[in-house]
């Protein structure tokens, strides 16, 4: 596809309940990026891969959050035992490359609800 | 400490009049600076980012930016608003002095722009 796409869209999901999240970089982009939009706030930085190297994980919140990715493609965000405040706009983004002025381009997002 | 203020919850703006939706920052060494855009319930896109070279950005949507080192201020303008520019912006910073280590953009809390018809 032409852009960073994301699955699901839309996720609820039960208080203590694994969740499993998507992205699917543009073709070609060797970074990748996680990150976290609460309601009426900025964004919130999770994780970050690029090519091969080991992942900036600096932004993970707590153990329960933990990222995969298969050498440059597809990318999985786990969250395990899911609580309330876990609900919000998680979205993925990409850029070519690991130079500062690479632009990041993000996808649509998916909303998890933890009820 | 690295950091990047968009003093202004909300803008609000009358359709056909100039808007300007602020950005300062405060970083060790030089920028990067980028503007996006969210459109409700649509992922943030990309309008316009300033490198080096002429401190006046163009951009996506007739959006422009001014680079102000002195004041440090990055404000996204447009001359004309349209009711359709009504979204969400964030401003973005990198800081080129730790650019080596540090690959994460430090984002704004955003502003909600408002075009009134």
């Amino acid at each position: 596809g032409a852009g960073v796409s994301q699955s699901p869209s839309n996720k609820v999901t039960e208080k203590g309940k694994d969740v499993e999240l998507r992205c699917d970089p543009i073709s070609g982009h060797t970074a990748l990026y996680w990150y976290r939009q609460r309601l009426g706030q900025g964004l919130e930085f999770l994780i970050y891969f690029q090519g091969n190297s080991a992942p900036d994980k600096s932004g993970l919140p707590s153990d329960r959050f933990s990222a995969e990715r298969t050498g440059e493609s597809v990318s999985t965000l786990t969250i395990q035992r899911t609580q309330q405040e876990d609900s919000a706009v998680y979205l993925c983004a990409s850029s070519l490359g690991f130079r500062s002025m690479d632009t990041q381009y993000f996808g649509p997002g998916t909303r998890l609800t933890v009820l | 400490a690295q950091s990047v203020a968009q003093p202004e919850d909300q803008v609000n703006v009358a359709e056909g009049n100039p808007l300007t939706v602020k950005c300062t920052y405060s970083v060790s060494g030089n920028p990067y600076l980028f503007w996006y855009v969210q459109y409700p319930n649509r992922g943030l896109q990309f309008l316009l980012k300033y490198i080096t070279g002429d401190n006046l950005v163009k951009g996506s949507y007739g959006f422009e930016a001014e680079f102000n080192k002195s004041q440090t201020s990055f404000h996204l303008k447009k001359p004309s608003a349209l009711v359709s520019d009504s979204a969400l912006y964030f401003c973005a910073v990198r800081d080129l002095l730790n650019a080596g280590n540090n690959r994460k953009l430090i984002w704004g809390l955003g502003t909600s722009l408002a075009v009134n018809p």
